[in-house]
């Protein structure tokens, strides 16, 4: 089955601690994205990536790192310099940046 | 940051009924529109991609229409069902290429 996949789905963390959530897909897209979704707001880019090796600051980059090591794989740590880190995030990939993207299930995390 | 707006920001049909909502978004600079349907528990899902003004393209009873020279979309849904209660993103391309998303329109249709 090819997808992405987000993992955990629920993640709780005391504050100060960083957190790194998942995010892998086997549809063999170059381009990947995280993005953070909080109560009436839109869906803001943290973070993308075009290529293995290389990652661009989206508009809300403060506070969070990725890494592209493997094309597959996008994972994002949310730092303690992140100041409210609580809220759900969604990773998602596409053939080339710009086209249609395909969005994992999401990890709602919880910082208290 | 691009400015994309969507309206209402919820909506509650009867079954059967026919119903719209608007997405707008500035229309210097647009390259594409995207429409994503997001039901709960469910990962957001393409709907359309829209490009050319004037475009208007049909999935089943939902079709969507686009306007880029005033710098709007229409999203329709014809003969609402329960199943189509979801929210509805949508997202403008600029040459830039990343997607700058709404917030969002909730529809409920009640069986």
């Amino acid at each position: 089955d090819g997808g992405i996949t987000q993992s955990p789905k629920y993640l709780f963390r005391k504050e100060g601690q960083n957190v790194t959530l998942s995010c892998e897909q086997n549809l063999n897209h170059d381009a990947m994205y995280w993005y953070r979704q909080d109560p009436g707001q839109g869906l803001r880019l943290i973070y993308y990536s075009q290529i293995v090796n290389d990652f661009q600051k989206g508009d809300i980059a403060e506070g969070y790192s990725v890494s592209r090591e493997k094309k597959e794989s996008f994972p994002l740590t949310v730092t303690s310099a992140q100041k409210n880190p609580t809220a759900f995030y969604l990773c998602a990939s596409s053939p080339r940046q710009g086209y249609e993207q395909y969005f994992g299930p999401g990890t709602r995390l919880t910082v208290t | 940051i691009l400015n994309v707006e969507q309206s209402p920001q919820s909506l509650h049909v009867q079954e059967g009924d026919s119903t719209n909502f608007t997405c707008s978004f500035p229309s210097s600079n647009f390259y594409a529109l995207h429409w994503y349907r997001w039901e709960t528990a469910k990962s957001p899902e393409a709907l359309f991609v829209m490009t050319l003004n004037g475009d208007e393209k049909k999935k089943g009873r939902i079709s969507a229409t686009l306007n880029t020279k005033e710098g709007y979309s229409y999203l329709y849904i014809k003969g609402s069902q329960p199943e189509d209660s979801a929210t509805y993103l949508c997202a403008s391309r600029t040459g830039a290429n990343n997607l700058f998303f709404g917030t969002g329109t909730r529809l409920t249709v009640i069986p």
